[in-house]
């Protein structure tokens, strides 16, 4: 089954721009959506299609992706971007349809 | 606006039934497919089930494949997870999530419920 890999953890400090990594096979031929959970919330979509933003979303949040890995962009990091990031697939070949990632913790120091 | 309110969550003994529902609102929901996610605690997000607009098509994890059955209710707006045969792994938030798209590579999902936990536990 298709395998998303992101680092548990990222720190940055405010202000600072933060990158968060999720790494596939080829994955740069897959569309690749990114979600943004805070503590005892439901996740909310950032960035969708690779690099689109839904409305409300600030424009300091901005994805990418080249050769095995996708990456989140948040620019001028504020302490409200704390929270937990998954990445996300579609994979018609795993057992799980939908596949994300195991979410990276980003800590605003 | 969108809105997804999941109940029918607790607590129940490791073998027991639950089953969970998802009201939808401000959406045409008979045109849309339906899926459920959950999260355990400390964990990540895993995609369980989804279902059709009409119905007629289901998809499962095999994680919970033969153990949950996912249906819907059109006239009432709603989706149902039904969970049997559940074990301590299951403990988790569940989330009912409207796909964009349906599904396949451009499908992601932009509107959530605010989940329903479950715990199974003696």
């Amino acid at each position: 089954s298709y395998v998303l890999t992101q680092p548990p953890s990222e720190s940055v400090a405010p202000g600072e721009t933060a990158s968060i990594s999720c790494g596939g096979d080829n994955i740069e031929r897959r569309t690749v959506s990114w979600y943004q959970q805070k503590p005892g919330q439901a996740p909310v979509l950032v960035i969708y299609y690779d690099g689109d933003r839904p409305s409300g979303i600030s424009e300091r949040f901005s994805g990418s992706k080249s050769g095995n890995t996708a990456t989140l962009t948040i620019s001028r990091v504020e302490a409200g971007d704390e929270a937990d990031y998954f990445c996300q697939v579609w994979d018609s070949s795993s057992d799980h349809l939908w596949v994300f990632g195991g979410g990276t913790k980003l800590t605003v120091l | 606006q969108v809105q997804l309110v999941e109940s029918g969550g607790g607590l129940v003994r490791p073998g027991g039934s639950l089953r969970l529902s998802c009201a939808a609102s401000g959406f045409p929901f008979s045109i849309n497919y339906m899926t459920w996610i959950r999260q355990a605690p400390g964990k990540g997000l895993e995609w369980l089930s989804s279902i059709s607009s009409s119905g007629s098509t289901m998809y499962y994890a095999d994680s919970v494949k033969g153990r949950f059955t996912i249906s819907r209710d059109n006239s009432k707006n709603s989706v149902f997870l039904q969970m049997d045969s559940l074990r301590a792994e299951d403990t988790a938030v569940y989330y009912c999530a409207r796909p964009i798209n349906d599904y396949g590579d451009r499908s992601y999902f932009h509107f959530w419920g605010q989940g329903s936990p479950v715990t199974v536990s003696s």
